[in-house]
């Protein structure tokens, strides 16, 4: 079965300090992997997305995430944290071939103080 | 939100009424999800459709049904609310040939 798991409820940073997300997944086959996030009040905002190729993969807002495939993890990363990156972030996989219904994780709140 | 709207936007009603909530698309895109959202759990998928009069269970389908008769609006309907059904609804819509999901701002429904 595909499971997503974000180990982390909360992450606090420091504003200009680099900034790390976890998330760890479980599929069969080849993942499909997605960061999104979302702001008070708001829907889901789509951040990046792997599917194949570089390991690294850049998203909006100056994010970007690791493909670790040994790991299972695909870690969400921005060098230089901002006050306005604080919101909540998902982490969503399916497995390639499935139909295109994402598992999510549960969230992991990120707080930037300044 | 990608041209994605629901209404209301918040909902208060009682145990045992109907409460329908509606997504409307402005793009014609073919396949739409109904989620809800709750502290801890993410985003679970309710119901999904892929087509006017084609739609399918999600993982949290129980009390809830949904109907779609034309491609821009996806309505989901909760025949009998119950307390647990109090929650934040969110649709989405998936252009074909993609895995990019686009979200509505969402509909935070409370039943007392």
């Amino acid at each position: 079965a595909q499971s997503v798991a974000q180990p982390e409820d909360q992450v606090n940073v420091a504003e200009g300090n680099p900034l790390t997300v976890k998330c760890t997944y479980s599929v069969s086959g080849n993942p499909y992997l997605f960061w999104y996030v979302q702001y008070p009040n708001r829907g889901l905002q789509f951040l990046l997305k792997y599917i194949t190729g570089d390991n690294l993969v850049k998203g909006s807002y100056g994010f970007e995430a690791e493909f670790n495939k040994s790991q299972t993890s695909f870690h969400l990363k921005k060098p230089s944290a901002l006050v306005s990156d604080s919101a909540l972030y998902f982490c969503a996989v399916r497995e390639e071939g499935s139909n295109y219904q994402l598992i999510w994780g549960a969230g992991t709140k990120l707080i930037i103080k300044p | 939100d990608a041209g994605i709207t629901q209404s209301p936007r918040h909902k208060v009603t009682e145990t045992g009424t109907p409460v329908t909530l509606r997504c409307h698309q402005t793009e014609n895109h073919r396949y739409m999800y109904w989620y809800r959202q709750d502290p801890g759990h993410g985003l679970r998928l309710i119901h999904y459709s892929y087509g006017v009069k084609d739609t399918d269970k999600g993982e949290v389908s129980d009390g809830y049904s949904v109907s779609r008769s034309k491609t821009e609006d996806f309505l989901l309907t909760l025949e009998s609310a119950t307390s647990s059904q109090t929650s934040v609804y969110f649709c989405a819509i998936r252009p074909g040939g993609t895995d990019t999901q686009y979200f509505g701002p969402g509909t935070r429904l409370t039943v007392l």
